[in-house]
């Protein structure tokens, strides 16, 4: 069972902006831990998306933006298109009595 | 630009140990700014980490799994290897290494990943 937690989807036309919740707890995020976001394709290994709560990787489009407060951080995308269409995972660490790196229980993100 | 490649056997029988090696192109597996881990994906399901290496030996695992897993690595080989014993069909899942950096805790490259099915 992941201790952060996403909704399982969400979804929006094509143009519009959608975000996506990760919910953690004081001994991960709210303890300071960074979120980094994965996008996953059907069939395909996940690839870093957000890294440091909001820091996009070369390549990655500024369409998608992160943001991180209290035990909360969230993923934005504005201009959805239909290659959006994948599950986003969220990533942090855990600093509990079973400290581990630890991933969000993902979204599957439709572009209707 | 830096590749990584699972590698072993896709069935495994319940309660023998699993197997994969990932091999590292493109770069060296010897740098000190970076773990090398694995992750997995149970069919239809979320990840999850199972451990991560340096190249210097170190290791860090998931302590849900810790009694079970033996990662490793072979610098000369720019490869690093999971272990997982006493399997059972909750270990079905697709297996992932991925490059960790570890001043950020994020996984920056991933392989292809592996389907290991574990059944008699």
């Amino acid at each position: 069972q992941s201790v952060l937690t996403q909704p399982p989807s969400v979804s929006g036309a094509p143009g519009q902006r959608v975000t996506i919740s990760c919910t953690g707890s004081s001994s991960n995020i709210g303890a300071g831990y960074d979120v980094h976001w994965y996008q996953q394709l059907p069939g395909t290994a996940p690839k870093l998306l957000l890294y440091g709560n909001s820091n996009r990787p070369s390549g990655v489009p500024d369409r998608f933006s992160g943001s991180k407060s209290g035990t909360s951080a969230s993923l934005a995308i504005t201009g959805l298109q239909a290659e959006d269409e994948a599950d986003y995972y969220c990533q942090s660490y855990d600093s509990s009595l079973s400290a581990s790196y630890v991933f969000g229980t993902g979204t599957k993100v439709t572009v209707l | 630009q830096l590749q990584l490649q699972e590698s072993g056997p896709g069935l495994v029988k319940p309660s023998e140990t699993l197997s994969l090696t990932c091999t590292v192109s493109g770069g060296s597996i010897s740098s000190s700014s970076y773990y090398w881990g694995w992750i997995r994906q149970p069919p239809g399901k979320g990840l999850e980490w199972i451990g991560s290496i340096h190249y210097s030996g170190t290791t860090h695992y998931n302590p849900s799994l810790k009694s079970r897993v033996t990662i490793s690595v072979d610098t000369s080989k720019n490869q690093f290897s999971l272990k997982l014993s006493s399997v059972t069909a909750a270990d079905t899942a697709v297996y992932y290494c991925a490059r960790q950096i570890i001043s950020l805790a994020t996984f920056d490259y991933w392989g292809q990943g592996t389907l290991v099915t574990v059944s008699s």
